[in-house]
This record gives C-alpha cells, sequence and structure tokens, in this order.
C-alpha cells in the first residue's frame, strides 16, 4: 500500500462548487502539506501542518482552506472552486526534526475548474 | 514567495550524454533535496544533502550542497530512456517549508 494517499485522483468540476481534496498517510509523520503545482512554475505551498492542532498559510493559501482531522489526515477545500485553480495537487508529509527531514509526496490530484 | 533559480528549465539531451543542472538561491539553506517526477506522478526523492561541500551519490546521480550554502548541483551521468521527467531541488533553513526550484524537464533521445 502507498504511504501517502490521495482522493480523488482526477476530479472536474463546475465554477462555484465546493471542493475538497483528501490526503491520507500511512508514515507516522506530524507535518503535512498541500502545494499545488503549475506548469512552469514548480511547487507552491498553499498551507502546512505540524500537528492536529497546528494549521499555517503557505504561499497561495487564498481561496483555500485546510482540516487536519487526525494525524494521518489532511483535507484542502476549494470553498467556491474558479478555473485558476485548475492544477495538480500535491500532498505531501515529513518526519518532525533530525537529519531524517525529507519529504514525500502523494500521487497527486488532478483538478479541473470549469 | 522565495523560490529557487532552477536551470536550465529544459535539456534534450542523446542517450548516453552526461546531465548537469543546477540551483542557486539569495540565501543560504542547510538542507538541499533533489526530486525526480515522473508523468502522473509526485515528486519522489533522489538525493539529500545536509552540509556544505558534501558530496552524494545514488548510482548514476550525484549531487553536492555548494559550500557557500547557496546553490547546489545535480549530475546524471549516462542517461538512460527512463532518466525522463521533471527535477527539482528543493532547500531549507531551520524548520522552515522547503523552498522549491521551478524544476528542470529533461527529454533523452534514444
Amino acid at each position: 500500500d502507498a504511504d501517502v494517499t490521495q482522493t480523488p485522483r482526477n476530479r472536474i468540476t463546475k465554477t462555484g462548487k465546493r471542493i475538497m481534496l483528501e490526503c491520507s498517510q500511512t508514515k507516522g509523520h506530524d507535518r503535512m502539506y498541500w502545494y499545488r503545482q503549475d506548469p512552469g512554475l514548480g511547487l507552491r505551498l498553499i498551507y502546512y501542518s505540524f500537528d492536529v492542532k497546528d494549521i499555517n498559510k503557505g504561499e497561495i493559501s487564498d481561496g483555500y482552506s485546510v482540516s487536519r482531522q487526525a494525524q494521518a489526515k489532511f483535507s484542502l477545500s476549494l470553498e467556491s472552486a474558479i478555473p485558476n485553480q485548475t492544477a495538480l495537487y500535491f500532498c505531501a508529509t515529513r518526519p518532525a526534526g533530525g537529519n531524517t527531514d525529507t519529504q514525500y509526496f502523494g500521487p497527486g490530484t488532478r483538478l479541473t475548474v470549469l | 514567495g522565495q523560490q529557487l533559480n532552477q536551470s536550465p528549465q529544459s535539456m534534450f539531451i542523446q542517450e548516453g550524454e552526461d546531465v548537469s543542472m543546477n540551483c542557486t538561491s539569495s540565501s543560504i539553506f542547510n538542507t538541499w533535496l533533489w526530486y525526480k517526477q515522473d508523468p502522473g506522478e509526485g515528486p519522489v526523492l533522489l538525493i539529500a544533502l545536509y552540509k556544505a561541500g558534501e558530496l552524494t551519490s545514488n548510482g548514476r546521480l550525484t549531487a553536492q550542497f555548494g559550500i557557500t550554502r547557496k546553490d547546489s548541483f545535480l549530475n546524471i551521468s549516462a542517461s538512460i530512456p527512463s532518466d525522463v521527467g521533471i527535477y527539482f531541488c528543493a532547500g531549507q533553513l531551520g524548520n522552515t517549508p522547503l523552498v522549491f526550484g521551478k524544476g528542470t524537464r529533461l527529454s533523452v533521445i534514444a
């Protein structure tokens, strides 16, 4: 089984709809992240969480919200989707501290907003 | 937000050739990471560097943490078709989130 899973893998929706993307991990990591990837722009951080009670805005948080329901789950919501939110979305996890401070990514969710 | 300058943006090379790409930053990092993304997949970690001047290899891949802590490079020797993909560098300072480069898209011509 994959360590970091994302659902759905693909989603097409209409402008104005509310969308939730979900991420689950079995790695036991404390830290979880949401990124979006656009062609030529690399990975940009939307939100991140260091534990269940901790939520932090990233570089491009406007138009998004998150919920850290448990250590293993971190969901991303688009309250009212707009076309420029069409992108590839990645969840990632990372252990806290130590020299193993590396980040593991899920397989991605391709979101299209019409 | 802070971004790394990753170059080149794209490369077309013949199978068997060596490849070199690099990242530079205006600020220092204490960790440099290199990831590869295959089409339709999430980035996968290739090499992690934790010490200025460190040179680390992973098979045909070699990466170095620049001595100034503001740059890193990745070399791929004797490229093969499965090396095709997008390569990302990422830097981190302390507990702050990783900062990613915009990626280098590698195409290998058989």
